[in-house]
């Protein structure tokens, strides 16, 4: 079964540093999603895209974040000059066209700022 | 703008007992509902959804839930659990032309011998 994978598992990273996670998404799938969960908080949505561009994103996902498609496979987020606040698991998601489509999570890559 | 409710934190349980989560949420447009698992160290899988139809949706590994619009409610069901359904429980909804996910706080299951 396809699957969307995430790349590191784990990233570790010091306060200013800039860290980009990787996003392998299912191949035929057209949107794409970066989420976030702090621990021992909710899941929070930070962005989606399609057709090589932001379709929406949250308060959160402020100038220090971006996200890019370089290749047409993978889907990255980067956090430009992290803070100790972006300590999070970060969930790629992916979703096909289909009407009664929904999203695929990847396992998540948690991001230790330290 | 949409948010989701689950008023249980936490919900311990003995095996083969049945156990109910509750999800409520909010919205001032119609909604798709989802529950999502997340077992320990793995990300989130998609138990069931409703989309739209019959009330009444069943999903994998035995769960059902039931869309209640009147009550604004979509309560999680399995009547009878294992110790591998001890994980952490996500209801969401997005709206209808929307297609992020908003979700509730969690609920973690702990089923015990």
């Amino acid at each position: 079964e396809p699957e969307v994978t995430q790349t590191p598992s784990h990233q570790v990273t010091q306060m200013g540093q800039e860290v980009i996670l990787r996003c392998v998404p299912i191949s035929n799938h057209l949107y794409f999603y970066w989420y976030r969960q702090i621990l021992g908080q909710k899941v929070e949505f930070l962005v989606s895209f399609y057709n090589n561009e932001i379709s929406e994103k949250s308060e959160i996902f402020d100038d220090q974040f971006s996200v890019e498609r370089p290749d047409g496979s993978n889907f990255t987020l980067k956090i430009r000059s992290t803070k100790l606040e972006d300590s999070a698991m970060y969930f790629c998601a992916s979703e096909g066209q289909g009407l009664n489509d929904e999203q695929y999570f990847g396992p998540g890559t948690r991001l230790t700022v330290t | 703008a949409q948010s989701v409710t689950q008023l249980d934190s936490q919900v311990p349980v003995f095996e083969e007992a049945p156990v109910e989560l509750r999800c409520n949420y909010s919205s001032s447009v119609s909604v798709y509902l989802f529950w999502y698992v997340q077992y320990p160290n793995q990300g989130l899988q998609l138990l069931l959804k409703y989309l739209s139809g019959s009330t009444l949706v069943k999903g994998i590994n035995g769960f059902e839930a039931e869309f209640n619009k009147s009550q604004t409610s979509f309560h999680l069901r399995k009547p009878s659990v294992h110790i591998s359904d001890t994980a952490e429980y996500f209801c969401a909804v997005s709206d209808l032309n929307d297609y992020k996910l908003s979700f509730g706080a969690g609920t973690t299951v702990t089923v015990r011998a």
